[in-house]
């Protein structure tokens, strides 16, 4: 069964240093989602792509998150510099193309920060 | 805004019960629910969703929910829980004329006694 991909599974690093997360949808997905989950909340959308486009980014915190998909395949998303309160887990999902609204999300088993 | 409300934070049943886990919602335009599980330090998997059509939605694991217009709810619901079903269940919302946006709401943790 195909599956979203998401490296590293577990990240520990120290407060003002970067980080960056990877994930490689299922196949053929165009719509990628990243999404933050603090501990004990619900997922929050950070950024949206639709192929290598930027359709919402309008929850990303721009000054410090930075998240590409220059290929339209697999993402990328990276902090700079890491801030205590960014300690979450980084979940990446995908959507079938022809789905459109009524579909559902395809998520990776998620990237844990810890930062120090 | 769309908003999802789920009320309780933690469900608590024995082993061979019906659970029953609780959802509400607010959008603008025809909504489209879904939910989610969510077990330990794992990623979401999907379980079900209602777009049209059938008020009771039957998805994965025996897991059934009943959209009900009036009352803007979503419950989720199984005839006879097991201790396998102990995880995070997350109720999320997508209405038909704001885009793709997907909003969650905050979980509820289901355990499972047995």
């Amino acid at each position: 069964e195909a599956e979203v991909a998401q490296s590293p599974r577990y990240k520990i690093t120290e407060k003002s240093q970067a980080v960056a997360f990877w994930c490689d949808p299922i196949s053929g997905h165009a719509t990628l989602y990243w999404y933050r989950q603090i501990l004990g909340q619900g997922p929050e959308l950070l950024v949206q792509f639709q192929d290598e486009s930027v359709v919402d980014d309008s929850q990303l915190p721009k000054d410090r998150f930075s998240a590409e998909r220059l290929k339209g395949v697999d993402s990328t998303l990276k902090i700079q510099p890491a801030e205590l309160g960014d300690s979450a887990m980084y979940l990446c999902a995908s959507r079938a193309p022809a789905s459109g609204n009524t579909g559902e999300l395809f998520f990776g088993e998620g990237s844990r920060l810890t930062v120090l | 805004a769309q908003s999802v409300a789920q009320p309780e934070d933690q469900v608590n049943v024995a082993e061979g019960n019906p659970l029953t886990v609780k959802c509400t919602y607010s959008v603008s335009g025809n909504p489209y629910l879904f939910w989610y599980v969510q077990y330990p330090n794992r990623g979401l998997q999907f379980l079900l969703k209602y777009i049209t059509g059938d008020n009771l939605v039957k998805g994965s694991y025996g897991f059934e929910a009943e959209f009900n217009k009036s009352q803007t709810s979503f419950h989720l619901k199984k005839p006879s829980a097991l201790v396998s079903d102990s995880a995070l269940y997350f109720c999320a919302v997508r209405s038909n004329n704001a885009g793709n946006m997907l909003t969650f709401g905050g979980g509820t943790r289901l355990m499972v006694k047995p």
